[in-house]
């Protein structure tokens, strides 16, 4: 699975949009574009995936930039509750059972 | 919706002992994994299955089996606990794409 980059940490006021960006330049054609977060003591959630096309749904929004080398996972209006840990993974998807390679993440605290 | 259920959020065991962490999902899905956690190391593959009685060993499955007689049902073994395998275990299936995780069992060996 390709490598991911992402920020060690980042802060955001309540009520303002968290912009999380990741590098993924090795990602090659077959690979998705995921992202988890994990809140202290619980197992990681699933927030949202992508191919080439931007995605949205009711958590988050996802900008993947036309070359695939980097992507946003975008939170519209943060809240205390979105502090957590994020991470950004690239992975085959479709019928491949090809395990997923967690990295440091980026923590994210929402402030008020 | 969609539940993978760990069967303990907390368990204390000694060292020696034969410790078994179940871990059910109700989503008929083929692929189960599980997974330690770890400050620093971040989440590390011990073992995973893609079908009934499949198993695949992952990046660290010293110390660990596991068993999967029923689809919904993978347990992880650890045949004689150490106090190195003191760690966050989580337990995932995966559908198409994506992962769901169970919210994790808090091992501590003594």
């Amino acid at each position: 699975d390709a490598k991911t980059t992402q920020p060690t940490s980042m802060d955001c006021a309540e009520g303002r949009a968290a912009n999380l960006p990741c590098n993924h330049s090795t990602i090659s054609g077959n690979e998705y574009v995921y992202w988890y977060r994990q809140i202290h003591s619980q197992g990681p959630q699933y927030i949202i995936h992508g191919l080439k096309n931007n995605e949205t749904n009711e958590m988050a929004s996802l900008i993947i930039t036309e070359d695939r080398k980097s992507s946003t996972l975008i939170l519209p209006h943060a809240t205390l509750r979105d502090t957590a840990v994020y991470y950004c993974i690239v992975n085959a998807g479709g019928t491949s059972y090809g395990k997923l390679t967690f990295g440091q993440g980026t923590i994210l605290t929402v402030h008020p | 919706d969609v539940k993978v259920t760990q069967s303990s959020r907390y368990l204390v065991k000694r060292t020696g002992e034969k410790v078994f962490l179940e871990c059910v999902q109700d989503m008929d899905h083929e692929n189960m994994f599980w997974y330690r956690q770890d400050p620093g190391l971040g989440l590390r593959l011990i073992y995973f299955s893609y079908d009934v009685k499949m198993k695949e060993k992952g990046d660290i499955p010293e110390g660990y089996s596991v068993s999967r007689e029923k689809k919904e049902r993978f347990s992880l073994i650890l045949e004689s606990a150490s106090t190195n395998q003191t760690s966050m275990y989580l337990c995932a299936s995966r559908p198409l794409y994506g992962y769901t995780f169970g919210s994790g069992t808090r091992l501590t060996v003594v």
